[in-house]
């Protein structure tokens, strides 16, 4: 079953401009990661941020969590064509449950 | 090596074969699991083995049969599949037998069932 939901469930940006996807969920988490994977091949982690965490950067990535909204937020900055992609949340409490994804498009 | 290989890349099989699915990892990693991905959706956990025993199986019927030899190695058998088997199968190490640490995929291995 699916515990996270994301949105936007596509987005489309030019390249150069700041992409924002976000994840909600329902239940209490451990910690909440986001992975990135390039058109049905395997996962890439990208970022963890754990439950007593409220903000967290990783070069142009920057993950923000809000457990009393139970939603947290991947903010892409100057993107790049490389950069489009599906991007996942992932909370874990017992086992790890993935959002719904967000199809990323940049345009050159 | 930071790697998890998966084994083959493709496999096409009918509902009567017998398949098997291979993972493996290098990091020492003591959890690994199978998910499976449906094109469009986000991946499904299907089972967990921690420190070699299953520890999760997410009620995947039984014509899919898990094997963890060792501690690097995992296998995913497959007997008298559906159709609607054919998927993205993953699979992801991780390093502690807990759910809170970073997990790492393999490439995944694209089933088609006829």
């Amino acid at each position: 079953s699916q515990q996270g939901e994301e949105d936007p469930q596509a987005l489309s940006i030019q390249e150069g401009e700041n992409a924002t996807m976000n994840c909600s969920y329902k239940t209490s988490i451990n910690n909440l990661q986001w992975y990135r994977q390039n058109s049905g091949r395997g996962l890439v982690h990208l970022i963890l941020i754990r439950s007593n965490e409220r903000e967290k950067h990783s070069g142009r990535l920057r993950v923000t969590l809000d457990t009393s909204k139970k939603s947290s937020s991947l903010l892409i900055t100057a993107s790049r064509a490389a950069d489009t992609a599906s991007y996942f949340c992932a909370t874990t409490y017992d086992k790890v449950i993935f959002g719904p994804g967000t199809s990323l498009s940049v345009i050159p | 090596d930071t790697e998890v290989t998966q084994t083959p890349k493709h496999l096409v099989m009918g509902m009567t074969n017998k398949k098997s699915l291979k993972c493996e990892q290098h990091m020492g990693h003591r959890a690994m699991y199978w998910y499976k991905q449906k094109a469009k959706k986000p991946p499904e956990l299907m089972f967990v083995y921690s420190y070699e025993k299953l520890s999760i199986n997410e009620s995947v019927p039984s014509r899919f049969s898990p094997e963890c030899p060792n501690s690097s190695l995992l296998n995913l058998h497959l007997h008298a599949l559906q159709p609607e088997d054919s998927a993205l199968y993953l699979c992801a190490s991780s390093q502690g037998g807990g759910s809170r640490d970073t997990q790492y995929f393999g490439p995944g291995t694209r089933l088609t069932v006829l």
